[in-house]
């Protein structure tokens, strides 16, 4: 089944310690999206591609950065993962930009 | 002013019931809107994605308001799975298509 899967679905990691997270999608999709979600919030839209065409949203702090090396997989860096860092992290793809957006299961970060 | 609001609830219903959410958008450029679910701790699942003549898809039923600038989720028959966050989601093309959340509104059905 075309679906989007990140990896891993737990990750623990150390304050300042760096850790990537990982989307990989099968649906063959332009758009690419990177979501930080915490307790009783909304998810927060932290960056986005069209196609190899990068967007980061401005209140995005410089801690997190992306790479998307090829259609199918996009990466979620985060250098020096602080306390509050502690979130869901969310992939998600879309076929063009402003069509429904599918989400992956999302990875769980604690940072220690 | 948030681009999205809704009402978080709860909304505690018992089984049968029927229910709706409304959410309402702030920006008038808002071009392409959606109702996700999300259960505890999981993703956002697509629910509904809603057509300005409004669409009806078993049980639920979405509707826009342009007018007004609020959409709405109506649930019949409410069941016991059901029970979920449900988030309303308005794309606004004049700002790179950017997505919108609202934080959702909790519905619990009750037995």
């Amino acid at each position: 089944d075309a679906m989007v899967i990140q990896n891993p679905r737990y990750q623990v990691t150390q304050f300042g310690k760096p850790v990537t997270l990982s989307c990989s999608q099968t649906l063959n999709h332009n758009v690419m999206y990177w979501y930080q979600q915490k307790s009783s919030q909304a998810p927060k839209l932290l960056f986005h591609y069209y196609d190899k065409d990068f967007n980061n949203e401005a209140d995005t702090p410089d801690n997190f950065q992306s790479r998307r090396p090829n259609t199918s997989f996009c990466f979620l860096d985060i250098r020096s993962p602080g306390l509050g860092d502690a979130a869901m992290y969310l992939c998600a793809t879309s076929p063009q930009k402003g069509y429904e957006q599918f989400f992956g299961p999302g990875t769980r970060l604690t940072v220690l | 002013r948030k681009e999205v609001e809704q009402d978080p609830g709860p909304f505690n219903v018992p089984e049968g019931a029927t229910v709706a959410f409304n959410c309402t958008y702030s920006n008038s450029a808002s071009q392409s809107f959606f109702w996700y679910r999300q259960d505890c701790r999981k993703e956002p699942k697509l629910l509904m994605s809603v057509y300005s003549s409004g669409n009806e898809d078993g049980r639920f039923t979405a509707q826009l308001n342009r007018a007004s600038q609020y959409i709405s989720l109506l649930i019949r028959d409410s069941k016991l799975s059901d029970s979920a966050t449900y988030l309303c989601v308005v794309n606004i093309r004049n700002t790179g298509n950017q997505f919108y959340f609202g934080t959702g509104t909790s519905l619990t059905v009750i037995p």
